[in-house]
């Protein structure tokens, strides 16, 4: 069973700095390209960043591009998002999920919630 | 702004089906079968629906299907339950620097 697990979401002060995490069982993770998703409280899905499965190929939405960083391990079947500089706008829950066919996501984790106030 | 426009509600009632459309560009929707749909219940993780414009995932009923016509894609649901009330996102790989855009999402009400 396909499963991935986030974490690393907090409450942090802005400008403050955190590195979110994603676990993934259940499939040859070193396979497949990854994404993160975010979506802030009572809005839409917003594609923050993608990274293919050698981790060679990376690419960043407008918004987040020079203040987040995507990256995978895949010995420790792992996806990270080290997440600098927030603001208040960046305050959502933050999802991984894996590629799936064509341009589809099929699985995704149940998300972490990153709080941006003072 | 969203990248890909949806009416931000739909209702229906049980036994009814409703479409959601989803209309983009020429560089997303309409310049690729890259078009999948998501469903979000409430306090959940989005869940694929549909990929490449019509295709189903295993598991998925096929009172779910998917179309493109031009830049603007759609979403039928037959026979409506009431287990079908939730958020739905379009989603479209994207010829530019922003490599999937997302509709803005369209709420389902089972009346």
């Amino acid at each position: 069973e396909v499963q991935l697990v986030e974490s690393g979401g907090d409450l942090v002060q802005p400008g403050g700095s955190l590195r979110l995490s994603c676990a993934a069982s259940g499939f040859t993770f070193s396979s497949y390209s990854m994404i993160w998703v975010r979506q802030a409280p009572g809005k839409g899905l917003e594609w923050v960043s993608y990274i293919n499965s050698t981790g060679r190929t990376i690419y960043y939405a407008d918004s987040v591009k020079g203040r987040f960083t995507i990256s995978r391990d895949n010995a420790k079947n792992s996806l990270y998002l080290q997440v600098n500089s927030l603001r208040a706008e960046d305050t959502a829950v933050y999802y991984c999920a894996k590629k799936g066919t064509g341009g589809s996501f099929d699985y995704w984790g149940q998300g972490t919630l990153v709080t941006v106030s003072s | 702004q969203s990248a890909l426009t949806q009416p931000a509600s739909v209702s229906g009632s049980p036994g009814q089906s409703i479409t959601i459309s989803c209309t983009g560009t020429s560089s997303d929707v309409g310049g690729y079968n890259y078009v999948s749909w998501y469903q979000q219940h409430p306090g959940k993780a989005p869940k694929l629906m549909i990929y490449e414009v019509s295709n189903r995932p295993s598991g998925v009923s096929n009172r779910f299907s998917g179309s493109k016509s031009g830049n603007t894609a759609s979403l039928t649901i037959s026979g409506l339950q009431a287990e079908d009330e939730a958020d739905y996102y379009c989603s479209s790989y994207a010829r530019s620097s922003t490599l999937v855009v997302f509709g803005g999402g369209t709420k389902l009400t089972v009346l």
